[in-house]
């Protein structure tokens, strides 16, 4: 069964500072999704990637996909106190079954 | 829309009793997911169901754990009897599957807290 890892598994960083999240796949990845929770909350949807090399972005969060390296990165650009919680990548297998996710990265973002 | 409702938010049970999970779904969505979120273990899928049809049941833990899904607006977990280690924020996620291997994006209920003494 695919397997998601993430790294770092917590970050805190200084309000402003720019950092990086990684989600590794133990397989191919057939389209990686992004998602933000807060404490005590659901989910929240932040992106969708289907094709290796694509990019995307959302207000000052870029996500990319590389299917060679099985591994997808979320980028924060001047992270902000509202940027806070835990981030998770979510992936399935092709047939768009066995749906799985990262164990999630806790982000702090200091004032 | 008021998005994924789910019942009751919080539950605090006795082991061996009987629980029930109720969600309800975003109008017009398609397919329905179950998941658990433990510390330990991270968050789970434990079904999924197309069109109110279950397709992926292999995250259900065991025979304790039964989901169904008798309309596309009502979909039921329940666990029975209920065990300390079942202690877990249970989520429902609804979706709108258009076809091909890609699910579009999940919206999630704000889950229910269920705490099993």
């Amino acid at each position: 069964s695919q397997e998601l890892e993430q790294s770092p598994q917590s970050l805190i960083v200084q309000e402003g500072k720019n950092l990086t999240i990684n989600c590794t796949s133990s397989k191919t990845l057939y389209g990686l999704y992004w998602y933000k929770q807060k404490y005590g909350e659901g989910l929240i949807f932040l992106m969708m990637l289907q094709k290796g090399g694509e990019e995307k972005s959302h207000e000052k969060i870029t996500a990319k996909l590389d299917e060679k390296k099985q591994q997808s990165s979320l980028h924060i650009t001047a992270s902000q106190p509202s940027h806070a919680g835990i981030y998770l990548c979510g992936a399935a297998d092709n047939y768009g079954q066995n749906f799985v996710f990262g164990p999630g990265t806790r982000l702090s973002v200091l004032p | 829309d008021a998005g994924v409702i789910q019942s009751p938010r919080h539950e605090v049970t006795e082991m061996g009793q009987e629980v029930t999970l109720r969600c309800k779904p975003i109008s017009g969505h398609n397919s329905l997911f179950w998941y658990r979120q433990t510390m330990m273990r991270g968050l789970e899928l434990l079904i999924y169901f197309n069109n109110n049809v279950p397709i992926d049941d292999s995250g259900m833990p065991e025979d304790r754990f039964s989901a169904k899904m008798p309309n596309a607006s009502f979909s039921t977990l329940k666990i029975q009897p209920s065990e300390p280690r079942d202690s877990a924020v249970y989520f429902c996620a609804s979706s709108l599957f258009t076809g091909g291997f890609l699910h579009n994006e999940q919206f999630f209920g704000p889950g229910t807290r269920l705490t099993v003494l």
